[in-house]
């Protein structure tokens, strides 16, 4: 089962913060955040384990709450580079795959 | 350069003449997926192998077929397909064979048109 992202869409003037959530109905091992550009693959962001949390940019970080089976992706100081679209993706603790949630769209403009 | 490589990166074809999609990666990774990108929808699993010889269905798996018969190739094939297989489609690999804490790498796509 897919997890929810929220916003679907968001909108940032350059300098902006902004927050993106993801949900899931199972208990979660990790969850992933890849960023999109049109036109071009999925890119690694950070990993978020079970037990842990991990920070991969520095602007750019995440939480997970293992109670809630919820993910928060964190753009501080957004910059024009961080518009696209950001896919999370999760790992059931019963299964051995991702399942990627239906994406939010990022627009930061000048 | 550690990559995925997909071909072909556009293919227009016609409804029922077989096709295959080739996915290779140079990283001795142990796990690697089909994806399938539409609109609205987000990524959305087609097959995955956790090993070689060994695969299993994802969430959209009718109409396709896959293969792992060496570590680096995972090729997907449409034995008829039709327009409702029209996608973009992306192949991932992962160092580990769970892949739920390791990165997904991505090839750059391949966009298919079925008419």
């Amino acid at each position: 089962q897919q997890p929810v992202q929220s916003p679907q869409a968001v909108i940032l003037r350059e300098g902006e913060d902004a927050v993106i959530n993801c949900s899931s109905s199972k208990a979660l091992y990790s969850v992933h955040w890849y960023r999109q550009k049109h036109g071009e693959a999925p890119v690694f962001l950070m990993i978020l384990l079970k037990g842990g949390e991990q920070k991969g940019h520095e602007k750019i970080s995440a939480s997970f709450n293992e109670k809630k089976q919820q993910s928060s992706l964190y753009l501080t100081a957004s910059q024009l580079s961080y518009s696209g679209t950001y896919f999370c993706g999760s790992g059931e603790t019963s299964g051995s795959r991702l399942t990627f949630g239906e994406g939010t769209q990022l627009t930061v403009n000048p | 350069e550690a990559q995925v490589t997909q071909n072909p990166r556009y293919l227009i074809t016609v409804t029922g003449k077989k096709l295959t999609v080739t996915c290779s990666q140079n990283m001795n990774h142990e796990y690697m997926s089909w994806y399938r990108q539409d609109p609205g929808l987000g990524l959305r699993q087609i097959y995955y192998s956790m090993n070689v010889e060994v695969t299993d269905k994802g969430d959209v798996p009718e109409g396709y077929k896959v293969s792992r018969k060496e570590k680096r190739n995972f090729p997907l094939i449409l034995e008829s397909p039709s327009p409702n297989q029209t996608s973009l489609y992306f192949c991932a690999s992962s160092l580990y064979s769970g892949a739920l804490n390791s990165p997904l790498h991505f090839g750059n796509g391949t966009r298919l048109t079925v008419t």
